[in-house]
């Protein structure tokens, strides 16, 4: 079964600051590999999608990163800002659907 | 506009209520997903659909279940519903094929009293 493990758990910066977060998978059979912000109490908005096949996609401020043979992936956030605090949440697309980690948890202070 | 969505956004409810959480997407996607995520934990999968009359049993053992008799309509439903059923559950859609991303609903939080 594929595991996905998001580092750090949680994260406080101050605004301004890039900051990168951390996923990896224990399975490298994926066929994508999708970014998520959740609000609290909220569902789910997708960032950034990036395909098997593909190393990097970028989006405004963000951009991530795959290394598929490694397992891993980052998300990197440039020159954060008050309205970025929210969890992060990556998902391996392998088998039948969708393996979320458990978050990162960012806060940007003013 | 294209949008998934779920109703309710919240219910309380008592014990041994039955209850349908809806969910209804208009990108005419044929792969839909409920997910259910306790606070502070990872999204698990539940149930799943390629397609109408295709309903499939996810990772996570669950007491509900759901119907898919129309491409746009997957409900869930729990026929008697516990306080070990709190928690959110998220629908999500996806195209046909494995390279398309999924679109998330807003979520129902549900809490059993």
């Amino acid at each position: 079964k594929q595991e996905v493990t998001q580092i750090p758990a949680a994260l406080s910066v101050p605004e301004g600051e890039n900051l990168v977060l951390n996923c990896s998978f224990t399975d490298s059979a994926i066929y994508n590999l999708q970014w998520f912000r959740q609000d609290p109490g909220k569902g789910l908005t997708s960032l950034l999608l990036i395909q098997s096949s593909q190393r990097e996609q970028t989006s405004g401020r963000l951009n991530a990163s795959l290394d598929k043979s490694s397992g891993r992936s980052t998300l990197y956030i440039a020159a954060s800002q008050p309205g970025d605090s929210a969890t992060y949440l990556c998902a391996v697309g392998s088998g039948y659907a969708l393996n979320f980690g458990k978050g990162t948890s960012l806060l940007v202070t003013p | 506009e294209a949008d998934i969505y779920q109703t309710p956004r919240y219910l309380v409810i008592g014990t041994g209520k039955k209850i349908t959480l809806e969910c209804s997407q208009t990108m005419g996607h044929d792969k839909m997903y409920w997910y259910q995520q306790d606070p502070g934990m990872e999204l698990h999968l539940i149930h799943y659909s390629y397609g109408v009359n295709s309903t499939e049993k996810g990772d996570l053992s669950s007491e509900s279940t759901v119907s898919r008799i129309r491409t746009e309509h997957f409900p869930l439903t729990l026929e008697s519903a516990r306080p070990s059923h709190t928690s959110q559950y998220l629908c999500a859609s996806s195209e046909e094929g494995q390279v398309s991303g999924y679109t998330f609903g807003s979520g129902t939080r549900l809490t059993v009293v």
